[in-house]
């Protein structure tokens, strides 16, 4: 079965820190690969997806992503993090086939510090 | 682009009562998604719809059910409610299916209690 797993549950990190934000997943044929913040009292938004192609995608607000197919990863980083990044991310993969499903992983909550 | 709405924001009810939960998706899009996000449980897929057909369908019991309707809102459904189900249900939308047509979009979301 697919899983993905994010390894941080909490980051806490100061204004101006470089993030990084770990994903792997399992599952051995083609993939799309997403990242999905929630902010506090806000639903969840699309941060970035890669499909295919370059495996170093980029997404809003300074995010960006690189697949790794042979570690079967997905890591989120920004060199440069802000207060208004404080919120949750979550990994999420659709593998291949006719279901469609997202399988998230459990999410990890960013606290930046001013 | 207005984006996916959801309705009820709230929902309160009973153990054995019925919930219905209503979602509307980004104009031009067929596909609507169902997830629930139960406290320490993550989000986990429910149901997906497309074309007004259920598609797949996540593991959850029968109790779970839901319907789209021709101009691709989607309804939820879930009967002899237990404690358990009281979750932020979150619906998403998509174009359809194929490449790059499968990003979904998220809901603000409904969240039940039931007591």
């Amino acid at each position: 079965a697919q899983s993905v797993s994010q390894h941080n549950h909490h980051v806490i990190l100061s204004e101006a820190a470089s993030l990084e934000l770990g994903c792997n997943y399992s599952y051995g044929g083609t993939v799309n690969l997403f990242w999905y913040v929630q902010y506090p009292g806000q639903h969840l938004q699309l941060l970035l997806k890669y499909f295919s192609g370059d495996p170093l995608v980029k997404g809003i607000k300074g995010f960006e992503a690189e697949f790794i197919k042979s570690k079967f990863s997905f890591n989120l980083r920004k060199p440069s993090v802000q207060w208004s990044d404080t919120a949750e991310y979550f990994c999420a993969v659709k593998g291949g086939g006719a279901t469609n499903k997202l399988i998230f992983g459990t999410g990890t909550l960013l606290a930046v510090q001013p | 682009e207005a984006g996916v709405t959801q309705s009820p924001t709230h929902l309160i009810k009973t153990r054995g009562q019925q919930a219905t939960l209503r979602c509307s998706p980004i104009s031009g899009h067929t596909s609507v998604y169902w997830y629930q996000q139960a406290l320490g449980l993550g989000l986990q897929f429910l149901l997906w719809y497309d074309e007004g057909e259920e598609r797949n369908r996540g593991n959850f019991p029968p109790r779970f059910s839901g319907r789209q309707f021709p101009n691709y809102s989607s309804e939820l459904n879930v009967n002899a409610l237990e404690l358990e189900d009281s979750a932020l249900y979150l619906c998403a939308s998509s174009r359809g299916q194929g490449p790059q047509q499968e990003t979904q979009y998220f809901g603000p979301g409904t969240r039940l209690l039931v007591l």
